[in-house]
């Protein structure tokens, strides 16, 4: 069975910094892309960023961009996501995606999120 | 931000059919980019229901079923069960922006 556990969130100030991590079982961790999406209070998704399989490529939605760096440790089958800057507008809740398509088989582009982990809040207050 | 529009809610009574729509434009549906649809219930993580515009997961009952057409895509859900309420998502990829993106959501109301 797929897991993914995240973990590091927490309350941290304007400006601030954070490492999210993902713990990824139960798959071949480096024959998938993986993502980072986040849910502000009571809104809708926002894809974050993508890493591909081999880590070799990384994506970013415009506003994070600069901010945050996602990452992956083969060894550790985990997933990290570096966010440097914080603003109030980050708040919200992160979850880790594995796609639901291996690299081998799928386009980046047509790629879905399949599983989700159970995700971990990150407010940013002063 | 969501360049894929969704109604904010829909309802219907135990047993009917109900359809989501999702409206793109040309540079994601249009450009024939697959659509994913997701299912939210309170509290929790988002749960694929269907993929690459038609496929169900398995595990996801005959009664989802998704389409697309042009710059849409709509998810029906016949025989409405309690259990049906929850937010649904569709997914799609722009390539304006260079990445993914969602609608904006769209609430289910069992009567």
């Amino acid at each position: 069975e797929v897991q993914l556990l995240e973990s590091g969130g927490g309350l941290v100030q304007p400006g601030g910094s954070l490492r999210l991590s993902c713990e990824a079982s139960g798959f071949t961790f480096s024959s998938y892309g993986m993502n980072w999406v986040r849910q502000a209070p009571g809104k809708g998704l926002e894809w974050v960023s993508r890493i591909s399989g081999s880590g070799g490529s990384t994506y970013y939605t415009d506003s994070v961009k600069g901010r945050f760096t996602i990452s992956r440790d083969k060894s550790k089958n985990t997933l990290y996501l570096q966010m440097n800057s914080l603003r109030a507008e980050d708040t919200a809740v992160y979850y880790c995606a594995k796609a639901g398509c291996s690299s081998s088989s799928c386009s980046t582009s047509y790629n879905w999120f399949d599983p989700w982990g159970q995700g971990t809040l990150v407010t940013v207050s002063s | 931000q969501s360049v894929l529009t969704q109604p904010p809610s829909v309802s219907g009574a135990p047993g009917q059919r109900v359809t989501i729509s999702c409206t793109g434009s040309s540079s994601n549906i249009g450009a024939g980019y697959d659509v994913h649809w997701y299912r939210q219930l309170p509290g929790t993580a988002p749960k694929l229901l269907i993929y690459a515009n038609s496929n169900r997961p398995s595990g996801v009952p005959d009664r989802f079923s998704g389409s697309k057409s042009g710059t849409s895509a709509s998810l029906a859900i016949t025989g409405l069960q309690g259990e049906d309420e929850a937010d649904y998502y569709c997914q799609s990829y722009d390539s304006s922006l260079s990445g993914y993106v969602f609608g904006t959501g769209t609430k289910v109301t069992v009567l």
